[in-house]
């Protein structure tokens, strides 16, 4: 089973809009995180936002935040107020605690484009 | 500007060869990841070190090894190079062994012909 599944290849935005990115992730463990990254054209990873298991709130950075459901295994990103330079690869990730370090797993990623 | 270092920025090599990717972490990171993003496999973290130890293995190849030095500078070396070796390197940097936040360098283009 895939650890990080985001189903959406690709979504638009109108400017000034919110959009929900959607990830779910597969763990058997009760001590995990989650991530996201953007990765714009120029090709850089940048680090969004985290979201540990064990955090009772969700994250928010600035106009980023995690929705976090557990019961469902879903950490979606909500971006406020979307700015064409939003327009880039966003990727979910998990870390998970193994008996051999930790172990990171990304999904193949969500294209978002920002219309003007 | 992550202040994560990595060179060379594109590397082009034949297959069988060997390389050597080279990663610097920001000033005062003590631990050290290499990932590997190719556009059949993704995204996959290969390795992670801290303070020249290593402390924890992703999907490497028994071909791939990694280094950190003392200075805390680390290489990735990929030998007998296949077709599909051709990815982007990154390497990540973070304080501490378990902080959740890292920062990526620019990434290493390896094209193996």
């Amino acid at each position: 089973a895939q650890k990080i599944t985001q189903t959406q290849p690709g979504m638009f935005v109108q400017e000034k809009e919110a959009v929900t990115l959607d990830c779910t992730y597969d763990t058997s463990d009760q001590s995990y995180g989650l991530f996201w990254y953007k990765q714009p054209s120029s090709g850089e990873m940048i680090f969004l936002i985290y979201q540990g298991s064990y955090d009772e709130q969700n994250a928010t950075e600035g106009r980023y935040s995690l929705n976090f459901q557990k019961a469902r295994k879903s950490a979606n990103l909500v971006i406020s107020a979307s700015q064409l330079g939003d327009s880039a690869m966003y990727f979910c990730a998990m870390r998970e605690l193994t008996n051999t370090g930790n172990q990171f797993y990304f999904g193949t990623g969500t294209s978002l484009t920002v219309i003007p | 500007d992550s202040g994560v270092t990595q060179t060379p920025k594109h590397l082009i090599t034949a297959t069988g060869q060997r390389v050597t990717l080279r990663c610097s972490p920001r000033s005062g990171d003590l631990s050290v990841y290499w990932y590997q993003q190719s556009l059949d496999q993704g995204l996959q973290f290969l390795i992670q070190y801290y303070n020249g130890e290593e402390r924890a293995k992703g999907n490497i190849l028994e071909r791939f090894s990694a280094q950190q030095f003392p200075d805390l500078h680390s290489e990735l070396n990929l030998s007998s190079l296949e077709l599909g070796d051709s990815a982007l390197y990154f390497c990540a940097s973070s304080v501490v062994i378990d902080s959740y936040e890292q920062y990526f360098g620019p990434g290493t283009r390896l094209t193996v012909t």
